[in-house]
């Protein structure tokens, strides 16, 4: 496989649930991202991680939990979400996360829907 | 902060005509810009770059964007559309001042061909 690759690529969950994304990169990059798209917003940042190491919340709800075991996985886990948490969750790579110029790689993304 | 700004949600245009897709930005140092596509049930797609080598920049499928200084913008061109290029565009500038790599998107612009 090739590129930046996400499962599932739809959940449905409860509010009670508790579930979890998963992304990996097969592109040899060192920085991995968890972004948030909802309709009619900008995409938001999450979390931020390079080699592993977090460098980035952007005051996300607690509810929401990421793990980066190395640096081609990165997992979020979820519990007690709010339906306003629905959206598409898209995973991203880069290169070298200290290069302005490097680009993000997407996956296809997670559509999440809360019931 | 930087900022990009993406003027009009939707463009309507036939097969074969110009597109054009506006983007301006806000940044008080040179910026890094780019431009991504969304097709629909996709992630994001790098269409190009800009890294201050050449104000003219040309992207994937026939896209190329123009970087004008002096207006602050960063506009989005294809001579000639195709039903394939209906599909969500987006301008992101890199957000420089947090030492790591953080791209700021733009509301996107939905571009729409009919035949």
């Amino acid at each position: 496989e090739t590129g930046v690759t996400q499962t599932p690529r739809h959940l449905v969950m409860g509010m009670t649930n508790k579930k979890s994304l998963k992304c990996e990169q097969h592109l040899g990059h060192n920085a991995m991202y968890w972004y948030k798209q909802s309709a009619k917003k900008p995409l938001e940042l999450m979390f931020v991680y390079s080699l592993e190491e977090r460098v980035e919340n952007n005051s996300v709800p607690s509810r929401f939990s990421p793990e980066c075991p190395n640096s081609s996985h990165l997992f979020l886990h979820l519990h007690t979400l709010q339906p306003e948490d629905s959206a598409l969750y898209l995973c991203a790579s880069s290169q070298d996360w200290q290069d302005y110029n490097s680009p993000l790689h997407f996956g296809n993304g997670t559509r999440l829907t809360v019931t | 902060a930087q900022s990009v700004t993406q003027l009009g949600s939707h463009v309507s245009v036939s097969e074969g005509a110009l597109v054009l897709l506006r983007c301006n930005y806000s940044s008080s140092v040179p910026p890094y810009l780019f431009w991504y596509v969304q097709y629909p049930n996709q992630g994001l797609q790098l269409l190009l770059k800009y890294t201050s080598a050449a104000t003219l920049v040309k992207g994937i499928n026939g896209f190329e964007a123009e970087f004008k200084k002096s207006e602050t913008s960063f506009h989005l061109t294809k001579p000639s559309a195709h039903m394939r290029d209906a599909a969500e565009y987006f301008c992101a500038v890199s957000e420089r001042d947090t030492g790591f790599q953080k791209l700021v998107f733009g509301t996107g612009t939905r571009l729409l061909v009919s035949p």
